[in-house]
């Protein structure tokens, strides 16, 4: 069965940088994208960006454009999320979540389960 | 950018009533748009895909339509295992989301 299963629980401090790992089973990881989704606490969900794990193309959100990276590495079919320059409102669950390619547009069918990313002094 | 805007932010309603969430795009997505739900401390979860079409074992209460700049989503017979906020998703952008509660 599909999963993504996402590394642990982070505390950064404010400037540092965090890198989230999303470990992919159960499907040929270079035939879907991973996109990144993260949630504020009590808020809504936010698209950061999304990269193909066939060719490495990325495309990232406008306001996180050359705070964040993201990368795969298909010998082990994880993919990579790295934020840099944390700030207090960078503290969310982030998530990885693949393409859903039966859909027209952009869709998202599988989860991983999130990871907490707290930026605190 | 697209904005998508859902109403309600919230709502309460009676197990068995017909709950509709309505989500309106600033411009055109034609048909390009999904629905989530997400529970407490869970991961979303996709149940409506391209406005209409319903993800393999959502229940059938749950259904979409719409096109163009208005969508709606519709659960026919509210249940208590519905509780949770639901997002409407363009693409690249979510909407605000809705809770539903039970009353």
């Amino acid at each position: 069965q599909v999963q993504l299963v996402q590394s642990g629980a982070e505390v950064k401090k404010p400037g540092a940088s965090v890198k989230v790992s999303c470990k992919a089973s159960g499907y040929t990881f270079t035939s879907y994208g991973i996109s990144w989704v993260r949630q504020a606490p009590g808020q809504g969900l936010e698209w950061m960006g999304w990269i193909s794990a066939y060719n490495g193309n990325t495309n990232y959100a406008q306001k996180l454009q050359g705070r964040v990276t993201m990368t795969t590495d298909t010998s082990t079919s994880t993919a990579y999320m790295e934020l840099r320059s944390l700030r207090s409102d960078d503290t969310a669950v982030y998530y990885c979540a693949r393409d859903y390619i039966a859909a027209a547009g952009k869709a998202f069918d599988y989860w991983g389960q999130g990871t907490l990313v707290t930026v605190s002094s | 950018d697209i904005q998508m805007t859902q109403s309600p932010s919230s709502l309460s309603a009676s197990v068995g009533d017909r709950v509709t969430i309505t989500c309106q795009a600033s411009q055109d997505i034609s048909n390009y748009l999904n629905w989530y739900q997400q529970k407490p401390g869970k991961a979303p979860k996709l149940l409506i895909y391209d406005a209409s079409n319903l993800e393999t074992g959502v229940p059938s209460r749950f259904s979409g339509s719409g096109s163009g700049t208005d969508f709606t989503f519709t659960i026919s017979s509210l249940q208590p295992e519905d509780i949770a906020t639901y997002y409407c998703q363009q693409t690249l952008t979510f909407g605000g989301g809705t809770k539903v509660e039970i009353k």
